[in-house]
């Protein structure tokens, strides 16, 4: 049972142009959203959160929003730049016990 | 500060051999965490430690054994290794309180079961 699911195993996009990552989730206790991005041979690297009480979180060109009625978030990068070609996973957590559920993750590339 | 440090990088290890795969974290943390991610899927729990001396099985904990003797050192142990526990395994550390959920990765251990 995938409690966080990531649809898409690729995205491919122009440098500049914006790139949107998806996620859902079936657990609606989930109450943290984070997203973590992976270089290869390297481990996953916080990148951004939101907590539920909230429906967007901004971070420089990083932007996740949370549809709690939808359960559903995205990351969306603007502009995209070739740096952050890399893998990015959804995790969604209950802040009651810290634990975090991940999704497949989603490779992004950002062509020049 | 060198943040979460794991050890080896890579091994290969025959079937019914046993192994450590050695996690040591910097930071001062309370909360750790081992996870493995087998190719195309997401990270999954395996054990976690919110202190010293204070262990707890993840998701998929059957095959492996943890410790926690120190803040620091969290390692993992398989004792009879088997070709279903190929995979990356990535050791995590976070602190408590407000940013609990924010977990500071290692750069995995590649192991190989043969």
């Amino acid at each position: 049972d995938q409690q966080v699911k990531q649809n898409s195993p690729s995205l491919s996009v122009q440098e500049g142009r914006i790139s949107i990552l998806n996620c859902d989730y079936t657990n609606s206790m989930f109450d943290y959203f984070l997203w973590y991005k992976k270089y290869p041979a390297e481990g996953p690297t916080f990148l951004i959160s939101i907590s539920s009480i909230k429906d967007k979180n901004e971070d420089g060109r990083f932007t996740v929003f949370l549809n709690k009625s939808a359960k559903h978030l995205s990351l969306h990068i603007v502009p995209s730049q070739p740096g952050d070609s890399a893998v990015y996973f959804c995790a969604a957590s209950m802040r009651s016990n810290y634990k975090l559920t991940f999704g497949k993750g989603t490779l992004l590339t950002v062509n020049p | 500060n060198a943040g979460v440090t794991q050890t080896p990088k890579f091994r290969i290890l025959k079937i019914g051999q046993s192994m450590t795969l050695q996690c040591t974290q910097d930071m001062n943390h309370n909360y750790m965490y081992w996870y493995r991610q087998d190719p195309g899927m997401g990270l999954k729990l395996i054990y976690y430690s919110v202190g010293a001396g204070i262990t707890d099985k993840g998701e998929v904990p059957n095959g492996y054994n943890v410790s926690r003797s120190t803040t620091e050192d969290f390692p993992l142990r398989l004792e009879l290794a088997a070709p279903s526990q190929t995979s990356v395994y990535f050791c995590a550390s976070s602190p408590p309180g407000l940013y609990q959920e924010t977990q500071y990765f290692g750069p995995g251990t590649r192991l190989l079961v043969l």
